[in-house]
């Protein structure tokens, strides 16, 4: 399995303001999952995008994939302190099931 | 949909014992579970790959005889952590894939404190 890399480290906007983070890969993949993980929680799914998808929303939620640049960003609109939470993005290839996690992107909303 | 549950939430018990913690898919089938530890602070750690009804796969550097797996059904994987150490205290998650889409979804985890 390979491991996303998430950036920036930390985010901190404003309640109300847009989130944006990225994930970067190396190789191809089959689909990238994203995941929100609360202090202390096990990790919440967001979202599951293809590889032959290019956005995917949910909610407030917008996914981007470019397989070109392989890269994904996740886009929060109107964030809320309740937002505040490690994201994780998770690419998976060929028939492996395996994920593996970066960092991840730590987003504090303030109110 | 798509629930994973863990018990217990949290467990504190003295070195030496052993420590069993259940991972259970709630509405859907996972021929494939994995645990996961996670430090303060830091990211999840793949332990293992759970299959059910064979042996499971461990990451390096997991010791499979002290992280008992067993996958006895397509809704049930257990993890038994024998004699426990304090250096053992961490954040257990445990996932499973359920096949359509290939999603992952993560238990809530457990919290191990080992005196």
């Amino acid at each position: 399995s390979q491991q996303g890399e998430e950036d920036p480290q930390a985010l901190s906007i404003q309640e109300g303001e847009n989130a944006t983070m990225n994930c970067s890969y190396k190789t191809s993949i089959n689909n990238l999952q994203w995941y929100r993980q609360n202090s202390g929680r096990g990790l919440v799914h967001l979202i599951l995008i293809r590889s032959n998808e290019r956005e995917k929303h949910s909610g407030r939620l917008r996914v981007t994939l470019d397989t070109s640049k392989k890269s994904s960003s996740l886009l929060i609109t109107a964030s809320r302190a309740a937002d505040t939470a490690s994201y994780f993005c998770a690419p998976a290839s060929g028939s492996a099931r395996q994920l593996t996690f970066g960092s991840g992107t730590q987003l504090t909303v303030l109110p | 949909g798509a629930v994973v549950s863990q018990h217990p939430s949290w467990v504190i018990c003295k070195s030496g014992t052993s420590v069993k913690i259940e991972c259970r898919s709630l509405d859907f089938q996972a021929t494939t579970m994995f645990w996961y530890r996670q430090f303060p602070k830091q990211s999840l750690m793949l332990m293992a790959t759970s299959n059910e009804g064979s042996k499971a796969t461990y990451e390096q550097g997991v010791e499979k005889d002290k992280f008992l797996i067993n996958h006895a059904s397509l809704t049930l994987s257990t993890l038994t952590v024998t004699s426990a150490h304090p250096e053992d205290s961490s954040f257990y998650i445990c996932s499973a894939n359920r096949d359509l889409y290939n999603e992952q979804f993560f238990g809530p985890g457990t919290r191990l404190t080992v005196l």
